[in-house]
């Protein structure tokens, strides 16, 4: 399967703790894009990014979050000091260079804050 | 601002009705793209379509067609004869033109159920 895979697919964290959500795009995919999405709510942007580079990130929360992909391995979205109100799935997707819109999106990846 | 309005939270039809998603935008660019995605039940979302501003013609994609009316600020989704397998959460989505890595912002989704 060459698609957009995102781990883990559940995760648990009681407040407090730090939460690591990791993305590998598609293979040939250079653009990577976080999502969140809330309990009966569309997705919201939050970041995109290219290799070693954070190109926009006007949809990510200004404290407490995190996001980068490193040359080598894959993207990581960082939560720290979750509070319940991070319980939602988060989606990566990522898309070839060049292509605006065409994201091809990864199964998500489901945090549940206690 | 740009918003991305799906009226329709649920819709519920029998195998083989056909079945209208509704998705009503509004933008200030007057260059844009038009998508929508499919999230089945088990989380991913598919790509179905894209559509620049510039061609309004109508497409058709096996039982997949949809409308866009540039004056209506709508972009409609219809199903020809659903099958259960339709079953899942539809988003409409937008975004401006022609920039690599511009957010796409979401509609809120419409959950179709198929029953058989």
């Amino acid at each position: 399967n060459a698609g957009v895979m995102q781990n883990p697919r559940h995760l648990v964290r009681r407040r407090g703790q730090e939460a690591r959500l990791r993305c590998s795009p598609m293979k040939g995919h250079s653009h990577v894009y976080w999502y969140r999405q809330l309990p009966e709510e569309g997705l919201k942007f939050m970041v995109y990014l290219q290799k070693e580079n954070i190109i926009d990130e006007s949809g990510m929360p200004k404290e407490r979050f995190s996001a980068e992909f490193p040359k080598e391995g894959p993207s990581i979205l960082r939560i720290q000091q979750v509070v319940r109100g991070d319980s939602a799935a988060y989606f990566c997707a990522s898309s070839p260079q060049g292509t605006p819109g065409e994201l091809f999106f990864g199964e998500g990846s489901r945090l549940t804050v206690l | 601002a740009q918003k991305v309005t799906q009226a329709q939270t649920e819709i519920s039809v029998v195998e083989k009705e056909d079945v209208t998603l509704d998705c009503v935008y509004e933008t200030r660019d007057t260059t844009y793209y038009l998508f929508w995605y499919k999230q089945p039940p088990s989380g991913e979302l598919v790509f179905l379509i894209r559509r620049n501003s510039f061609d309004e013609q109508n497409e058709i994609s096996g039982r997949y067609s949809w409308n866009f009316q540039k004056s209506t600020s709508s972009f409609n989704f219809t199903i020809t004869a659903s099958q259960v397998v339709d079953s899942a959460v539809y988003f409409c989505a937008l975004s401006e033109f022609n920039q690599a890595g511009t957010a796409l912002i979401f509609g809120k989704g419409t959950t179709l159920s198929v029953s058989s």
